[in-house]
């Protein structure tokens, strides 16, 4: 079936280290890729997505490329700050507008 | 941009009573919404799907009978969560669709349920 697998978690960072959180998919089709991110007590927000292969998302410094050949879409960004302490949620749509599927989340948290 | 609100942001019910949960659409129609539930520390696992004008399409092992879902309008969706016992503390997240600009879900800022 269709599904995300992430790493688990928690990451735990000094700020200004350099982050990946591994994400990869199993989908028939073609699937668009996200990554969404929710902050303590909050709902989710988008923070990124790509929708074919090889597209680059990014967003807030963060970045995730669309690779279909290794079927992942890993989360990086360059130098993590306090207030990107969070949980984030790799998710794919089989179809533009139909229900995401979730991975588990991965909890970063970056001390200062 | 788009805005999905959800009401209460917090309830906290007693075993054996019901309790609603709305999810609105704020400068969109949506004639689909989604919903899903969170356990702590898990993924979002979708319940229904809830169409307007419509019976909601459920996921399986989601009973319906528990998890009321009507969506009388195109820009609301509730989600009744009947005779309320502690296991079904939760949070519980909307999204909708929006068909207006591109077909992009909008997530809802999430309803915490503790059942006492």
């Amino acid at each position: 079936g269709n599904s995300v697998t992430q790493m688990e978690g928690p990451v735990t960072l000094s700020e200004e280290a350099f982050l990946t959180i591994n994400c990869t998919y199993t989908a028939t089709g073609y699937p668009s890729l996200f990554w969404y991110v929710q902050y303590p007590g909050e709902g989710l927000q988008l923070l990124l997505k790509a929708t074919k292969a090889d597209d680059k998302g990014s967003n807030k410094g963060f970045e995730a490329t669309y690779r279909k050949e290794t079927t992942s879409f890993h989360l990086e960004k360059g130098s993590v700050q306090v207030s990107d302490s969070a949980v984030y949620f790799c998710a794919l749509s089989l179809q533009a507008g139909t229900a995401l599927i979730f991975g588990k989340g991965t909890t970063l948290s970056v001390s200062s | 941009g788009a805005v999905v609100s959800q009401h209460p942001s917090r309830v906290i019910c007693k075993s054996g009573t019901s309790v609603k949960i709305e999810c609105r659409s704020l400068d969109f129609q949506a004639t689909t919404m989604f919903w899903y539930r969170q356990f702590p520390k898990q993924s979002l696992m979708l319940m229904a799907t809830s169409n307007e004008g419509s019976k909601a399409t459920y996921e399986q092992g989601v009973e319906k009978d528990k998890f009321l879902i009507n969506h009388a309008s195109l820009t609301l969706s509730t989600l009744t969560v009947t005779s309320a016992h502690p296991e079904d503390s939760s949070f519980y997240i909307c999204s909708a669709r929006s068909e207006t600009i591109g077909n992009t879900i909008y997530f809802g800022e999430g309803s915490w349920l503790t059942v006492v």
